[in-house]
């Protein structure tokens, strides 16, 4: 069955780094594109990164833009999300989810578990 | 950027039907897709492009898109649909994936 399954998560420093991992299986994950979402303590859910089935093209929202790069290794199953330069207000569960496209990139039914980053002095 | 209004708050009874609206500007171009999360859990599908179900969702789940209102109805309510619900679209101006604030459905 589909699985995703983030690690990397833990308790950082402002203004330190974290890369996060999603490793998939159940699918053939070089076929798919790939979102990160992300949802802080008692918030709503926030878009963070999406990146094409090959990588070639990615989108970031506005908040992270410059200081987070989505990447992927396809050979490996497994997606990437590096946050530099991280701020109190990156504390949040960090989810990966499969990308569909039907007039847009959205999530389709497959998402992990999440990781908690956690960013505090 | 683009935004997405929800009702921060839905109730209703055991047995009746939930409505949760979704709305934004030029929202009749967009299709909208709707994510069930219950507490402590990761998001669920419940819908996508508007009105289609994933394998394994109820029946009870159906939405609906027309001009710059979605809705998302769960007939039959029961106790266990008791969740946040957000609403879903791609803005193609920006490139960016928007959710909605979420609906907070409580089944009394």
């Amino acid at each position: 069955q589909v699985q995703l399954v983030e690690s990397g998560g833990g308790v950082v420093q402002p203004g330190r780094s974290l890369r996060l991992s999603c490793e998939v299986s159940g699918f053939t994950f070089g076929s798919y594109g790939m979102h990160w979402v992300r949802q802080a303590p008692g918030k709503g859910l926030e878009w963070v990164a999406v990146t094409w089935y090959d990588g070639s093209d990615t989108y970031y929202a506005d908040s992270v833009k410059g200081r987070f790069t989505i990447s992927r290794d396809n050979p490996k199953n497994t997606l990437y999300l590096q946050m530099n330069s991280l701020r109190v207000e990156d504390t949040a569960v960090y989810y990966c989810a499969r990308a569909r496209y039907s007039n847009g990139w959205h999530t389709d039914d497959s998402w992990g578990q999440g990781t908690l980053v956690t960013v505090s002095s | 950027s683009y935004v997405l209004t929800q009702p921060p708050s839905v109730s209703v009874a055991p047995g009746q039907t939930a409505r949760i609206s979704c709305g934004g500007n030029k929202f009749g171009s967009k299709t909208v897709h709707w994510l069930q999360q219950r507490p402590g859990q990761a998001p669920v599908l419940v819908v996508y492009d508007d009105s289609d179900r994933p394998s394994g969702i109820p029946e009870r789940f159906s939405g609906s898109h027309s001009g710059n209102t979605a809705t998302l109805t769960i007939s039959r309510v029961e106790a266990g649909d008791e969740a946040d619900y957000y609403c879903q679209v791609w803005d193609s101006s920006s490139d960016h994936l928007v959710f909605g604030g979420g609906t907070k459905l409580t089944v009394l």
